[in-house]
C-alpha cells in the first residue's frame, strides 16, 4: 500500500523550542490529518485540513494544508515534555473514490529534553 | 463517555491459533477500520467497513477475517494463515459511511504476541 513521505523521521529537541515536521506525496490529497501517538496508546487526532492553503491551530499546534495539495506542515510552538511522542500525517486522496481510506505517513519520533 | 474501546490491551497466541480482537464503539459511527502497526511504520489497512453487514479488503488483509453484523461492533480475526502476526492492532471509526468527514478516531489498540 502508498505511505507519505513524512520528514524528519526524529528530532530530540529541548524544551522550549519550536519544532517542524511534514508530509508530502506525488499524488493530490484533499484532506489532511494530523495525529499524535504515545507509546502503547491509539494516535489521537490533532488537526484535520480541507483545503489547500488552510491554516489552523490547535494551542501550540499549526498544521498547514499545501498549496499544490501534495503536502501539509505541522508546527509546535514552545515545545514542553508532554509533546513526546510520534506525530503521523495522513491523507486521503482526491480521486473520488468512495472509500474514504486513509494514507499514513510513516511517523516523526519526537523527544524533548527538559 | 463515548468512545472506541479495544480488547484485550494485551494477547498472547500460539502459533497455529486463531485469535479474535474485540472493537467497539459508542460513537454512532457508520464506518469502522483495522489497521496494523509494525514498528517504524505507517498503519496499514487491513479490512474496513462503512455500514453494516459490509466490508472490504484493505491492503493487507490475507491472514485476517472480520465481521460487521451490528453497528457499534467490528471484531477481527487473524487467523493461522497470517504469517507474520505479532503487531499492534488498531481499531478505528468515522461517521457518516462512504460520505461525511474523512475523521477516524483510534481505539487504544491491542498488541498481539504469538509465541
Amino acid at each position: 500500500g502508498q505511505q507519505l513521505n513524512q520528514s524528519p523521521q526524529s528530532m530530540f529537541i529541548q524544551e522550549g523550542e519550536d519544532v517542524s515536521m511534514n508530509c508530502t506525496s506525488s499524488s493530490i490529497f484533499n484532506t489532511w490529518l494530523w495525529y499524535k501517538q504515545d507509546p502503547g496508546e491509539g494516535p489521537v487526532l490533532l488537526i484535520a485540513l480541507y483545503k489547500a492553503g488552510e491554516l489552523t491551530s490547535n494551542g501550540r499546534l499549526t498544521a498547514q494544508f499545501g498549496i499544490t495539495r501534495k503536502d501539509s506542515f505541522l508546527n509546535i510552538s514552545a515545545s514542553i515534555p508532554s509533546d513526546v511522542g510520534i506525530y503521523f500525517c495522513a491523507g486521503r486522496l482526491n480521486y473520488g473514490g468512495a472509500t474514504n481510506k486513509l494514507i499514513f505517513g510513516t511517523g516523526t519520533l519526537l523527544a524533548v529534553q527538559p | 463517555d463515548g468512545g472506541i474501546t479495544q480488547s484485550p490491551k494485551y494477547l498472547f497466541r500460539k502459533e497455529g491459533q486463531n485469535v479474535t480482537l474485540s472493537c467497539e464503539q459508542n460513537l454512532n459511527h457508520d464506518a469502522m477500520y483495522w489497521y496494523r502497526q509494525d514498528p517504524g511504520q505507517g498503519l496499514r489497512l487491513i479490512y474496513y467497513s462503512q455500514i453494516v453487514n459490509d466490508f472490504q479488503k484493505g491492503d493487507i488483509a490475507e491472514g485476517y477475517s472480520v465481521s460487521r453484523e451490528k453497528k457499534e461492533s467490528f471484531p477481527l480475526t487473524v487467523t493461522s494463515a497470517q504469517k507474520n502476526p505479532t503487531a499492534f492492532y488498531l481499531c478505528a471509526s468515522k461517521r457518516g459511511g462512504s460520505s461525511g468527514d474523512n475523521e477516524q478516531f483510534f481505539g487504544p489498540g491491542t498488541r498481539l504476541t504469538v509465541l
